[in-house]
């Protein structure tokens, strides 16, 4: 079946840690998608990307990094300068361009700070 | 600018119809969606309408569009316990990728 996996379930980070949220693909998708979600908020783009080797920044990307060398994968890395990481990731994917192709979603990571 | 509202809490019995409602301002939207999430969960397309149509029905689901108020709704006939869940509206911007706005979320619960 595909879909898309998202690594780990749960991730906790230290103080001035870097940590790797990992974002895997098997539909076949061109445009892969990273949001973070708050309690009682909606869900807020951090970073997108519309093909291999290409990427852009979203809504709040600033503490985050990307990197997108494979079509299947976009790691996203939570880095010792974004100070609030606590907060559920949700990875997606989609038809790039295409408003009527749904983006469809991982189960997300739950990241926490020690 | 760009901003989706929902209210946030709607609780029905078995068997009632549910109704979520949202609202959003920008008028250039072309699609918007409706997504469910359960808890721990990521998000499940359940339904998404063309900013041209007013209406679209899939089974228990209907969605209606205003778009002159710029109102969308999602009726939920027969409510069960398992539609408990938290449900996003979204709309679908004309940029030059697919940027989704969401709403911030209606938690449904449905008690017996």
């Amino acid at each position: 079946d595909g879909g898309i996996t998202q690594s780990p379930k749960y991730l906790f980070r230290k103080e001035g840690q870097n940590v790797t949220l990992s974002c895997e693909q098997n539909l076949n998708h061109d445009a892969m998608y990273w949001y973070r979600q708050d309690p009682g908020q909606g869900l807020r783009l951090i970073y997108y990307s519309q093909i291999v080797n290409d990427f852009q920044k979203g809504d709040i990307a600033e503490g985050y990094s990307v990197s997108r060398e494979k079509k299947e994968s976009f790691p996203l890395t939570v880095t010792s300068a974004q100070k609030n990481p606590t907060a559920f990731y949700l990875c997606a994917s989609s038809i790039p361009g295409q408003s009527n192709q749904p983006q469809h979603f991982g189960d997300g990571t739950r990241l926490s700070i020690l | 600018g760009e901003d989706v509202e929902q209210s946030l809490f709607l609780s029905v019995r078995e068997g009632d119809s549910s109704v979520i409602n949202c609202t959003y301002t920008d008028s250039s939207s072309t699609y918007l969606y409706w997504y469910k999430q359960e808890p721990g969960a990521g998000l499940q397309l359940l339904t998404y309408i063309f900013s041209n149509m007013d209406m679209k029905q899939d089974q228990r689901l209907t969605v209606l569009l205003n778009k002159k108020d710029k109102h969308l709704s999602l009726r939920i006939a027969d409510t069960q316990t398992g539609d408990s869940a938290i449900y996003f509206c979204a709309e679908s911007l004309r940029t030059g990728f697919q940027k989704l706005v969401f709403g911030t979320g209606t938690r449904l619960l449905v008690s017996p």
